[in-house]
């Protein structure tokens, strides 16, 4: 049974570091990986879905990375602002049949202006 | 388009009375997916349709929950009777094929008291 992990619960960095979230996942049979970011009170956005075949996705300041073997992908922000502040989730969709999305708990990560 | 719309936002109810949540989805999108948020749990997959019928339910807890999706813009979720423990965060998502990205609602915070 996939389980994901996203350690740590909660982060908090001053303005303008630049950061790496992670996820891990015990099946590598996985059809593809989201990074969703949700803020207080409102729905989820995607931020970058990585297909099992790709190593990395890349958009603006956000780069996920993939690595199946090791079971882990990480999420890189760079020069982090407070409006990044939001509660960000990975999902892992597996690769049978069901590809049904297995979510982490989050990272809730706080920009300190 | 406006995005995945859910109503009613916040839906306070007295333990045992009937509790109705609704979802238009994006137009185009063929899944819909209902979703129950809490902290202790995390997100978890209630039910989704494909083309209005319903594929896969086996997340919805109990009988007392059901789902509908009369036509291709407008789903419900239903809780009869509700319980305190039925106090969550439900979202509705859609999606234009089953792997692509989710598109979700704003969601409904419900407190059954």
């Amino acid at each position: 049974k996939q389980e994901v992990t996203q350690i740590p619960a909660a982060l908090s960095v001053p303005e303008g570091e630049n950061l790496v979230l992670n996820c891990s996942f015990t099946d590598s049979a996985i059809y593809n990986l989201q990074w969703f970011r949700q803020d207080p009170g409102k729905g989820l956005t995607s931020l970058l879905l990585i297909q099992s075949s790709q190593r990395e996705q890349t958009s603006g300041r956000l780069n996920a990375s993939l690595d199946k073997s090791s079971g882990r992908s990480t999420l890189y922000i760079a020069a982090s602002q407070p409006g990044d502040s939001a509660t960000y989730l990975c999902a892992v969709r597996g690769g049978d049949s069901n590809y049904q999305l297995i979510w982490g708990a989050g990272t809730k990560l706080i920009i300190k202006p | 388009d406006a995005g995945v719309i859910q109503s009613p936002r916040h839906e306070v109810t007295e333990m045992g009375q009937e509790v109705t949540l609704r979802c238009k989805p994006i137009s185009g999108h063929d899944y819909l997916f209902w979703y129950r948020q809490t902290m202790m749990r995390g997100l978890e997959l209630l039910i989704y349709f494909n083309n209005n019928v319903p594929i896969d339910d086996s997340g919805m807890p109990e009988d007392r929950f059901s789902a509908k999706m009369p036509n291709a813009s407008f789903s419900t979720l239903k809780i009869q009777p509700s319980e305190p423990r039925d106090s969550a965060v439900y979202f509705c998502a859609s999606s234009s094929d089953r792997v692509d990205t989710q598109y979700f609602g704003p969601g409904t915070r419900l407190t059954v008291l």
